[in-house]
């Protein structure tokens, strides 16, 4: 069974400053998605950014990036000019390709931005 | 579109008591799951379906039922509810091939 590992239950940062979360998986796949979920206060799930492990960029949403290291199953997040509004719950998922049943995700990470 | 909807937003039960968490996409998705999320941890699957009248156990299945009669419905039904079961439980869907999964704004369930 696939396993996601985020080893830092809690980061901080300030307003404007950048900051990277951690993600490592385990997987015997060749083929998958990652994902970076945000779970702000509210509990809603919010899609953040995704990788296909096919893709050698990383992928990049706005102040958002990843550093997908696929052999060192590595899938990092970086928030560049972080924002209050960033404050929330970061979750790594994992899943396979070949079918859309089996999502994993990570504990989480809770991140909050400092004025 | 309303995306993923679920009811209700929080409940109480009592142990032994049933209840059935209702969860409706209007994206005409195949793919529909339930999720719990305990305190601090991510989430664990609990259900899947992958159309109507095909459901299929996740990773913590017990103590829960699913029923899909149409691809807009997935309905989680908890029979005899335990103190194990208090969680925050969400639905998604999604279309087969996409992979990123929608999710709903969860249901909290609180049982005493």
């Amino acid at each position: 069974a696939q396993t996601v590992t985020q080893s830092q239950p809690e980061m901080s940062v300030q307003e404007a400053e950048t900051v990277t979360l951690s993600c490592t998986y385990d997987t015997s796949e060749n083929n998958y998605y990652l994902f970076w979920y945000k779970q702000p206060p509210s509990r809603q799930m919010i899609l953040v950014i995704r990788q296909e492990a096919y893709k050698q960029q990383n992928a990049t949403e706005n102040r958002f990036s990843v550093n997908f290291q696929k052999a060192a199953k590595s899938f990092s997040l970086k928030i560049s000019d972080s924002q209050l509004g960033d404050t929330a719950m970061y979750f790594c998922a994992f899943m396979k390709q070949v079918d859309n049943n089996d999502m994993r995700f990570g504990a989480g990470t809770r991140l909050t931005v400092k004025p | 579109n309303a995306g993923v909807t679920q009811t209700p937003k929080f409940r109480i039960l009592k142990i032994g008591q049933s209840m059935t968490l209702q969860c409706t996409q209007d994206m005409n998705h195949n793919y529909m799951y339930w999720y719990r999320q305990d305190p601090g941890m991510g989430l664990k699957l609990i259900y899947y379906s992958v159309g109507a009248g095909i459901t299929d156990k996740g990773e913590v299945p017990n103590g829960y039922n699913v029923s899909r009669s149409t691809t807009e419905d997935f309905p989680l039904r908890l029979e005899l509810a335990a103190p194990s079961q208090t969680s925050v439980y969400f639905c998604a869907s999604t279309q087969v091939g996409v992979g990123t999964q929608y999710f709903g704004p969860g249901t909290r369930l609180l049982v005493l």
